[in-house]
């Protein structure tokens, strides 16, 4: 049964500090990973979606890296900003999409 | 991009009646919606496939005789919970899958539902 686990379950980091975040599968065949954002209240915001054949995908100012072998995935943010604070998801898909349980990101001003 | 909406945003019932969550594909067609409950501070957790024109497949431990789903269009999924109870109360969020692209689930907003 796959598991997916997310480290830190909290992070707060003042503006302008680079972080990664990280997402760890227990079972590596997996399809796709996929990196989402939710603020409070709200649904989920597609960040980033790696194919199981790609290593890493960039938007912007996040990178988004997997490495199958060892069942692991990190979303690197650069230049953190006070908006980029939301809850982040990482979901394996291997038919179904398993989420983690999410990083509370905090960026203070 | 695609879109996918639900209604209603928000829902607040008694306890014993039944509350029906649409959720809809706007500018694609999707034969495979997914529906996902989320307790405050944790993940979500799969709890039903719909597909088109076919009984929906629960996940195991959910109740297929109080959350009814039924899809009866290629662009829309609806979520019955049958005679809701306190511990109903959730977040609910629907996602569809693009006919024309099916790597990705685009996710609704969700629905907040409460139940007294």
């Amino acid at each position: 049964k796959q598991e997916v686990t997310q480290i830190p379950a909290a992070l707060s980091v003042p503006e302008g500090e680079n972080l990664v975040l990280n997402c760890s599968f227990t079972d590596s065949a997996i399809y796709n990973l996929q990196w989402f954002r939710q603020d409070p209240g709200k649904g989920l915001t597609s960040l980033l979606l790696i194919q199981s054949s790609q290593r890493e995908q960039t938007s912007g100012r996040l990178n988004a890296s997997l490495d199958k072998s060892s069942g692991r995935s990190t979303l690197y943010i650069a230049a953190s900003q006070p908006g980029d604070s939301a809850t982040y998801l990482c979901a394996v898909i291997g038919g179904k999409l398993i989420f983690g349980q999410g990083t509370e990101l905090s960026v203070k001003p | 991009g695609a879109v996918v909406s639900q209604h209603p945003s928000r829902v607040i019932c008694k306890s014993g009646t039944s509350v029906k969550i649409e959720c809809r594909s706007l500018d694609f067609q999707a034969t495979t919606m997914f529906w996902y409950r989320q307790f405050p501070k944790q993940s979500l957790m799969l709890m039903a496939t719909s597909n088109e024109g076919s009984k929906a497949t629960y996940e195991q431990g959910v109740e297929k005789d109080k959350f009814l789903i039924n899809h009866a269009s290629l662009t829309l999924s609806t979520l019955t919970v049958t005679s809701a109870h306190p511990e109903d109360s959730s977040f609910y969020i629907c996602s569809a899958v693009d006919l024309s692209n099916t790597d990705t689930q685009y996710f609704g907003p969700g629905t907040r539902l409460t139940v007294l």
